[in-house]
């Protein structure tokens, strides 16, 4: 089983959309859960972090983190084009264990 | 202001070279990290640094790779006989400032091109 699993899409939605992304994992010792967005050929940009459980808030952006069933999730309401691009999540002991990436495209 | 800026941003170098690829830190950190990114692939964790010291390291970091801090600010990554499938986006990363050691910001990246 991998350590964290995303899926890679592509996902395409209409602008306007709530957008749900979301990886799990395996590793219960994981305490930091990250989202960054990348854009092609550059670095990883941190969207949000959150600690252990629970929800965190971030303008149109949500992260949840259910930690009983190891799944994290990132919430983008009224998506904008400009949220194109690709997702990452990311778990944390140390050093950032990455999920695959998941593909978004949001159309005008 | 990003906390830290790489050079080059594109290298292109022949299979056996050595390279080396650089991260500049805007203001003093301890910890550094490397990561690599594997066109279409997920971005893998090479090794991390604190304090002048590797304090942890992937089976991808074998004896062909180095990590230095030359001059105290400067932190490089060597790579000595570059292969084929060396070629890849290289990031370091250094933790936010003020805030836990696992979040981590990245650098814009080395695109590292073997031929």
């Amino acid at each position: 089983q991998k350590e964290v699993e995303q899926d890679p899409g592509p996902l395409s939605v209409p602008e306007g959309a709530i957008v749900s992304l979301n990886c799990t994992y395996s590793n219960s010792a994981f305490q930091y859960f990250m989202w960054y967005r990348q854009y092609s050929r550059k670095g990883p940009e941190l969207l949000m972090y959150t600690y252990s459980s629970g929800n965190k808030e971030d303008g149109r952006f949500t992260a949840q983190v259910d930690k009983s069933s190891k799944y994290i999730s990132l919430f983008i309401r009224d998506s904008q084009p400009s949220d194109s691009a690709t997702y990452l999540c990311a778990m944390s002991g140390g050093k950032l264990i990455f999920g695959q990436g998941t593909e978004l495209s949001v159309k005008p | 202001e990003p906390e830290v800026t790489q050079t080059p941003s594109h290298q292109v170098t022949q299979m056996g070279q050595e390279v080396i690829l650089r991260c500049v830190p805007i203001s003093n950190h301890l910890y550094f990290y490397w990561y690599r990114q594997i066109l279409g692939q997920k971005v893998e964790f090479l090794v991390s640094f604190y304090n002048n010291e590797i304090s942890e390291k992937s089976e991808i970091f074998d004896d062909q790779f180095s990590v230095e801090r030359p001059d105290g600010s400067n932190f490089t990554l060597k790579i000595r006989s570059t292969k084929l499938e060396d070629s890849a986006m290289y990031f370091c990363a250094t933790p936010l400032a003020g805030l836990s050691t696992d979040t981590q910001y990245f650098g814009p990246g080395t695109r590292l091109t073997v031929l």
